[in-house]
């Protein structure tokens, strides 16, 4: 499986926006990004995905580099509820949901 | 509504006692799998069903077993666990293998081994 990279953590204040960077060099072409989080005690929820254009949804958008050798997860206003591991996964038909180590996100009030 | 849901959300087991963790689902998908999340870690795959295709992972321990007696139904059984054991368990559901196919993830079961 082609392998994510993500930072450990970072913080964002409450009401502004988040951008959580992923960086997989090693996509392969058919690889879908997946985007899913994990709030406290919590089982991990389905955020967004996409393969080369950029996607918008209700909880998120996510921008990929034209290279897809990145991409971004935005979150556009975070809110304590945001609080949560951010998990960047690639996924090609046919295989499993593989994690990685994700980003912890600290909103603070 | 609760599309998978995982009894009991915590067990307490005795170390080397069998226990089994359940998993049921309301979406009637063909996959569902077992994932076992350590402290501070992230989710690791333990085995996973394509209808009735068990599929085990490689490091998955022999200690770790599994049924899947009809679509809605998954059974997670620790044959002895180890004080290592401990972690929360979760289950997923997929509608299929499809790149752009979603995961629905239960609450989980948290276990702890005394």
């Amino acid at each position: 499986d082609a392998k994510t990279t993500q930072p450990n953590s970072m913080e964002s204040n409450e009401e502004e926006p988040v951008h959580l960077p992923c960086n997989h060099s090693t996509i392969s072409g058919t690889d879908y990004i997946h985007w899913y989080r994990q709030l406290p005690s919590q089982g991990p929820e389905y955020v967004i995905h996409g393969l080369t254009s950029n996607v918008n949804n209700r909880m998120a958008s996510l921008a990929i580099a034209e290279d897809r050798k990145s991409s971004t997860l935005i979150l556009h206003r975070a809110t304590l509820r945001d609080a949560a591991v951010y998990y960047c996964i690639l996924k090609a038909a046919g295989n499993k949901l593989t994690f990685g180590g994700g980003t912890r996100v600290l909103v603070k009030p | 509504d609760a599309m998978v849901i995982q009894n009991p959300r915590y067990q307490v087991t005795q170390f080397g006692k069998p226990v089994t963790l359940s998993c049921s689902q309301t979406l009637n998908h063909n996959v569902m799998y077992w994932y076992q999340q350590k402290s501070s870690q992230a989710p690791k795959l333990l085995f996973h069903y394509y209808d009735k295709d068990f599929n085990n992972e490689a490091d998955t321990p022999d200690n770790f077993q599994s049924r899947r007696p009809n679509t809605s139904f998954c059974f997670l059984d620790i044959r002895s666990p180890g004080l290592g054991d401990a972690a929360m368990y979760l289950c997923a559901t997929s509608r299929s293998w499809g790149a752009v196919t979603e995961a629905f993830f239960g609450q989980g079961t948290r276990l702890t081994v005394v």
